[in-house]
Parts: C-alpha cells; structure tokens; sequence
C-alpha cells in the first residue's frame, strides 16, 4: 500500500513570502496526486490535480501553483502569499485505472499566512 | 446549490446509540461515493466506498439511492472512538476527481 509524505507538518510564514510545500508517494508507481486545501471549519477544495509527470490541471484560480518534477513527486508553491492562503494543506494519491479510484491522503501541512 | 451537501451537525448521541446521516449529490453523473472520516486536525481517512446494492463493514452500513441522488451512511452501537467528522464523496470527471461534502461533525457521548 502507499505511503504519503508531507513536509513541513506546520509553517508559520508572513504576508508577501514564498511557499513551496513538498509531498512525495511510496508504494505505487504513476498514480494520481492532488493537492486540496482545508480553510479553518471548512470543507476540501481542490486545487490541482495531475495524472502524469509535468501535467498539471488546476481547478481555481488563485496565487498558488503546483508542479510533478518526478512521478511521485507533487509540489504546491506560492511567489507571494496572502492572508487567505492560510489553512490545512492535503496532498492526496489515488491509483489511474478502473472505477473505484480510491484517494488517500498525506498528514497535511498547516500553514499560518501572518 | 453546493455539488455535494451535508447536514454540518453536530450530532450528539450517547454511546450506544444509532446514528444516520444523510448526503445528497446534485450530478447524475457521478460514479463513485464514499465515505470518509475526519478526526480533529488530521487528514481525511476512507472509511468505506457505496456500492449501488450497499455495504456492510462492521457497525458501518453504506446505501446509496442514485434515482435520488442520495447516500446514507448508519452506524450502529456507536463508540465513544467514533467522534470524528465524516465526509460524503463522489467522484466526477472519470473518477479522477472526488467532491467532498462539508462533513458531519458526530461526538458520542459517554
């Protein structure tokens, strides 16, 4: 079975700075990856997805953007954040074939934007 | 009107008890469903997926009614360690994409 990572578990960063959060995959190879943000006692959005190295399909617009340098490699950056950009931050894998493709999540970033 | 919809809760039962709760979904087209469960300030966790003639896990019962477009998930003797938020979830797009409800937030009482 997979193994999500995620790091760093919690980061506090002001107005104006740059983000990169990283989540990497064990266990599956090609597999589906997603970045989702939680706003305090809201539900999942997602942000983007991507089936494949270098494919990205993002689904709102925002400050943010995603990037699959390697195949079990998805990274969530930021030139400048916003207040707004705070929130629980969830990479998710899911496996590319039949049906029930079920999603299983990473343990989250928790970002502060001060 | 929001893709997939929960009633947000809370639910306070007493351990022991039955719950149910219900989720509508507003795409015909949706494949799959599923549940998940939430604890405070953790990752979502799959809890179980719906299959058209319904599911059984344990205490958890999974139906899913597609002329109505609605999911229900019913926990039976439920424990204090079944406090949690739980979310519906389907799937569109090819699958490749899951919706998530807003969650139902449940505390079981002792």
């Amino acid at each position: 079975s997979q193994t999500i990572h995620q790091w760093p578990a919690t980061l506090v960063q002001p107005v104006g700075s740059p983000l990169s959060l990283e989540c990497t995959v064990e266990g599956t190879s090609n597999p589906n990856l997603y970045w989702y943000r939680q706003a305090a006692g809201r539900g999942l959005q997602l942000l983007f997805y991507s089936v494949g190295i270098g494919q990205i399909s993002s689904e709102v617009p925002q400050n943010l953007s995603a990037s699959r340098p390697q195949d079990r490699q998805f990274i969530l950056s930021s030139k400048k954040l916003l207040l707004s950009d705070s929130g629980f931050y969830l990479c998710a894998c899911a496996g590319n074939t039949g049906a029930y493709n079920e999603q299983f999540f990473g343990p989250g970033t928790r970002l502060t934007v001060l | 009107r929001k893709e997939v919809e929960q009633d947000p809760g809370p639910f306070n039962v007493p351990e022991g008890a039955t719950v149910a709760f219900n989720c509508t979904y507003s795409n015909s087209a949706s494949q799959s469903f599923f549940w998940y469960r939430q604890d405070c300030r953790k990752e979502p966790k799959l809890l179980m997926s719906v299959y058209s003639s319904g599911n059984e896990d344990g205490r958890f019962t999974a139906q899913l009614n597609r002329a109505s477009q609605y999911i229900s998930l019913l926990i039976r003797d439920s424990k204090l360690c079944d406090s949690a938020t739980y979310l519906c979830v389907v799937t569109r797009q090819g699958a490749q994409k899951l919706v998530f409800g807003q969650g139902t937030r449940l505390t079981i009482n002792p």
